[in-house]
């Protein structure tokens, strides 16, 4: 079975702090991504990596920022944590099967900035 | 931009069918997915169609795709409790990488 595992599941940081997220998945996938999911605006993508050290901007990049030094852990960074970054945080790494590609979520990381 | 837009709540009675509904706006989308989120829990793949095709069946889902009109549905037969979740259509853009856009997930409450 596929696995893709968070850092943490419940996290409380101050306003200004550096907040580091980090994700693992181990089926050797070429894709990472990183989404914050809020109630009524679904998921929205944040940043993604389509492989080691290469990253794309979703459509929020602002106030992010990723790393991807190994295939199978891509993190988010969050330079200066602000009170409208609180939000549940979800990773997924996807393969292609039939000519679908399938995403592949961890449990998520619920983040409260204080 | 790409879209897509669902309903945020579904109540069904337990052994009714559900259909949850979704329309997009890409149509050069070549997948479109379904996803459930149960509490406190990251997404599941559900189920896919592509884009050329207009049903999908797998077991009590039913997936139906009107391309003319991009509206994406799924009906889930024999509702159960178990079936109480967040349901998220997502369409795969063309291109690489794999972008999914998401909807804002369809709430489904199954009662008694």
């Amino acid at each position: 079975d596929v696995k893709v595992t968070q850092s943490s599941r419940y996290l409380v940081k101050r306003t200004g702090e550096k907040v580091f997220l980090e994700c693992v998945q181990d089926m050797d996938h070429e894709n990472m991504f990183w989404y914050r999911q809020d109630p009524g605006l679904g998921l929205r993508l944040i940043y993604f990596s389509y492989d080691v050290k290469m990253k794309e901007k979703g459509d929020i990049p602002e106030g992010y920022s990723v790393s991807r030094e190994k295939k199978e852990r891509f993190s988010l960074i969050l330079e200066s944590a602000s009170t409208n970054q609180t939000s549940m945080y979800l990773c997924a790494s996807s393969s292609i099967t039939q000519g679908a590609y399938e995403q592949y979520f961890g449990p998520g990381t619920r983040l409260t900035v204080t | 931009g790409e879209d897509v837009e669902q309903s945020l709540f579904l109540s069904v009675r337990e052994g009714d069918s559900s259909v949850i509904n979704c329309t997009y706006t890409d149509s050069s989308s070549t997948y479109l997915y379904w996803y459930k989120q149960e509490p406190g829990a990251g997404l599941q793949l559900l189920t896919y169609i592509f884009s050329n095709m207009d049903m999908k069946q797998d077991q009590r889902l039913t997936v139906l795709l009107n391309k003319k009109d991009k509206h994406l549905s799924l009906r889930i037969a024999d509702t159960q409790t178990g079936d109480s979740a967040i349901y998220f259509c997502a369409e795969g853009l063309s291109g690489g990488y794999n972008k999914l856009i998401f909807g804002a997930g369809t709430r489904l409450a199954v009662h008694p």
